[in-house]
């Protein structure tokens, strides 16, 4: 979907460092998503936001930072990047709920990071 | 949190048969949604299911909600090479989604 984009695509980095992996949508879809992706676990849900400056945890958070000062941008960082952080890491985002209930999650390309 | 298990977790199929992909909860879910993710590709939508016993279908592919709401499964009829990916299962609750493990479908040409 063109309409969200995560960046870098691929990241190297080493233990200890601190990477910010970022997702932008141009939706103005109210609620976004951060998952990882590992062999065997399908997606985990890291955080979510529901709005600007709203976010709260997920199943797997420990180690991530989130924040979203503007609807359409909402930033994952690794304070000190651990070998276990390797994977791949999803943005998504929907739109609020409709007349016809929960909304699909629009995924973006995501971003394969490793972890050295 | 919720879970939801899936089964299988890969299902090797010669092109022209059928495969059938499984999600069950312990738990009633509110809703289901199917995602297909192709290799190397991203997840993508394709269809949410709400009401108890459920049937949807979408040109080969059919959908159900079991009774209770606690299982359902994704059924494709004459599978293609274009069918290859992995399809997940994600439950929706309070605002999360919980996905299921995937099965990962191989079709041989």
């Amino acid at each position: 979907d063109a309409g969200i984009t995560q960046s870098p695509r691929y990241k190297i980095t080493e233990t200890g460092r601190q990477v910010t992996l970022m997702c932008h949508q141009t939706w103005s879809h109210s609620y976004m998503f951060w998952y990882r992706q590992d062999l065997g676990h399908g997606l985990r849900l890291i955080y979510y936001s529901a709005a600007a400056d709203i976010t709260d945890k997920g199943e797997v958070p420990d180690g991530y930072v989130v924040s979203r000062s503007k609807t359409e941008n909402f930033p994952l960082t690794l304070e000190s990047a651990t070998r276990s952080q390797t994977s791949v890491y999803f943005c998504a985002s929907r739109a609020g709920q409709g007349a016809s209930g929960n909304q699909p999650q629009h995924f973006g390309d995501g971003t394969r990071l490793s972890i050295l | 949190g919720q879970q939801v298990m899936q089964i299988p977790q890969y299902q090797h199929v010669q092109e022209g048969e059928d495969f059938t992909t499984y999600c069950n909860s312990s738990t009633t879910l509110s809703n289901i949604q199917w995602y297909k993710q192709r290799p190397g590709g991203h997840p993508v939508f394709l269809i949410q299911l709400v009401k108890s016993g459920e049937v949807k279908k979408q040109k080969r592919l059919t959908f159900q909600f079991g009774e209770a709401k606690k299982n359902s499964s994704l059924h494709i009829t004459a599978t293609q090479t274009t069918d290859v990916g992995t399809y997940f299962c994600a439950e929706y609750n309070f605002n999360k989604f919980y996905f299921g493990s995937g099965t990962k479908l191989n079709v041989k040409p």
